[in-house]
């Protein structure tokens, strides 16, 4: 089975700054897909950025990059210039390409934006 | 587009009493999801949907049963409920396909109290 593990459960960066939360996952698959979701105070959650794993490059949204290491299994986030809104609780989560779309989940990391 | 809609979004149940938490997406989405999200722990997947007619277990399904009413509904039904379900509950759809990448639209989570 595949697990996902986020080993930072909180995080904290200053306004401006940037910040990087880890992810690590284990898998015996060679198609697979990776994500990070955003979610609020509000519950909903976000989809942030995703990462396909027979690409070699690292995908970017915005302020939001990622590092894929696929021989080490290390999917990190980083987070540029941070924002106050960028606060919430951030999950790693993991998808095998034949999975039918199911998502499995690391344990969450809270990130705190100080101003 | 409501996207995907639970009801309800708070409910207190005692042990031993059943209820049925209702999901609907308007995307036409072919497959649906229920997780649970408890504290420390992230979202685990409780039952999916691949398609309509068809239902699966997921990694945690014990005390649980669903059913895919219709392409559009997909319910939770807890027979006879325990403290251990105190958790916040998540609805999720998309239209997963093999070898292609869709995002996984998620509802707004019911919260759930057995006392």
């Amino acid at each position: 089975a595949q697990t996902v593990t986020q080993s930072q459960p909180e995080m904290s960066v200053q306004e401006a700054e940037t910040v990087t939360l880890s992810c690590t996952y284990d898998t015996s698959e060679s198609d697979y897909y990776l994500f990070w979701y955003k979610q609020p105070p509000s519950r909903q959650m976000i989809l942030v950025i995703r990462q396909e794993a027979y690409k070699q490059q690292n995908a970017t949204e915005n302020r939001f990059s990622v590092n894929f290491q696929k021989a080490a299994k290390s999917f990190s986030l980083k987070i540029s210039d941070s924002q106050l809104g960028d606060a919430a609780m951030y999950f790693c989560a993991y998808e095998g390409g034949t999975s039918y779309g199911k998502l499995t989940f690391g344990q969450g990391t809270i990130l705190t934006v100080h101003p | 587009n409501a996207g995907v809609t639970q009801t309800p979004k708070f409910q207190v149940l005692k042990t031993g009493q059943s209820m049925t938490l209702q999901c609907a997406q308007d995307m036409n989405h072919n497959s649906m999801y229920w997780y649970r999200q408890d504290p420390g722990m992230g979202l685990r997947l409780i039952y999916y949907s691949a398609s309509e007619g068809t239902t699966d277990k997921g990694e945690v399904p014990n005390g649980y049963n669903v059913s895919r009413l219709n392409k559009r509904e997909f319910s939770l039904r807890l027979e006879s409920a325990a403290p251990s379900q105190t958790s916040v509950y998540f609805c999720a759809s998309s239209d997963w396909a093999s070898g292609s990448f869709y995002e996984q639209y998620f509802g707004p989570g019911t919260r759930l109290t057995v006392t």
